[in-house]
């Protein structure tokens, strides 16, 4: 149980285009999915807070008009890169709460961004 | 301002020399100790919760214990497919705060 899927797992992109990630929940609902990035050889970032039904909430330094975030349904979140550009190139990992107990959460098998 | 330290950041073992990774944190009212698994390219994949200290969990070879102000992953006899980062995170229902996590490699 508790399975997170994320699609694509890889994608290249020209600079200035847009790329959109899924994250899913696949075996349980989840109200609550955050979106991490992960540098080579450093440790997770969150970069948001991902609620169904209602606007995300951006760390400090995360520029939301960049960084779009949508949780439509209770399964499924996505984060689109708009206007990509190299720095953008990085590990995207998202992750699902699965609330009740502990509230502990599962991630994704991340996504790989390369902008060109 | 919530803070998770471990140590050490990387670890060398030869197959089957038992050992402990740790973490510390500076949190207020905690709200859960996570530990996780990551393996190059990959996400986290979840191995344990702590909430009281004195509680302990144990998964094949690890074993994570908590104290007011720490947490110990124990490996006992590890193999070489344990080798990976091992990532120590406080929070709950809010945000994660992750520590750097502690590069394992264990040699055949």
């Amino acid at each position: 149980g508790a399975v997170v899927s994320q699609h694509p797992s890889r994608v290249i992109c020209k600079s200035g285009t847009s790329v959109k990630i899924e994250c899913r929940s696949l075996d349980f609902q989840a109200t609550t999915m955050f979106w991490y990035r992960q540098f080579p050889k450093q440790s997770l970032m969150l970069m948001a807070t991902s609620n169904e039904g209602s606007k995300a909430t951006y760390e400090q330094g995360v520029e939301k008009d960049k960084f779009l975030i949508n949780h439509a349904s209770l399964t499924l979140s996505t984060l689109t890169v708009t206007s990509a550009h190299p720095e953008d190139s990085s590990f995207y990992i998202c992750s699902a709460l699965l609330a009740g107990g502990y509230n502990e959460q599962f991630f994704g098998p991340g996504t790989r961004l390369t902008v060109l | 301002e919530d803070q998770v330290t471990q140590s050490p950041e990387a670890l060398r073992l030869q197959e089957g020399e038992s050992s402990s990774l740790n973490c510390s944190y500076t949190v207020s009212g905690l709200r859960g100790l996570f530990w996780y698994r990551q393996d190059p390219g990959k996400g986290p994949e979840f191995l344990f919760t702590l909430y009281s200290a004195g509680e302990e969990k144990e998964k094949e070879r690890l074993k994570a214990t908590l104290t007011k102000k720490e947490s110990f992953l124990h490996i006992t006899a590890p193999k070489p497919e344990d080798s990976a980062t091992y990532l120590c995170a406080q929070g709950g229902s809010e945000k994660l705060v992750f520590g750097k996590g502690t590069k394992l490699t264990v040699n055949p």
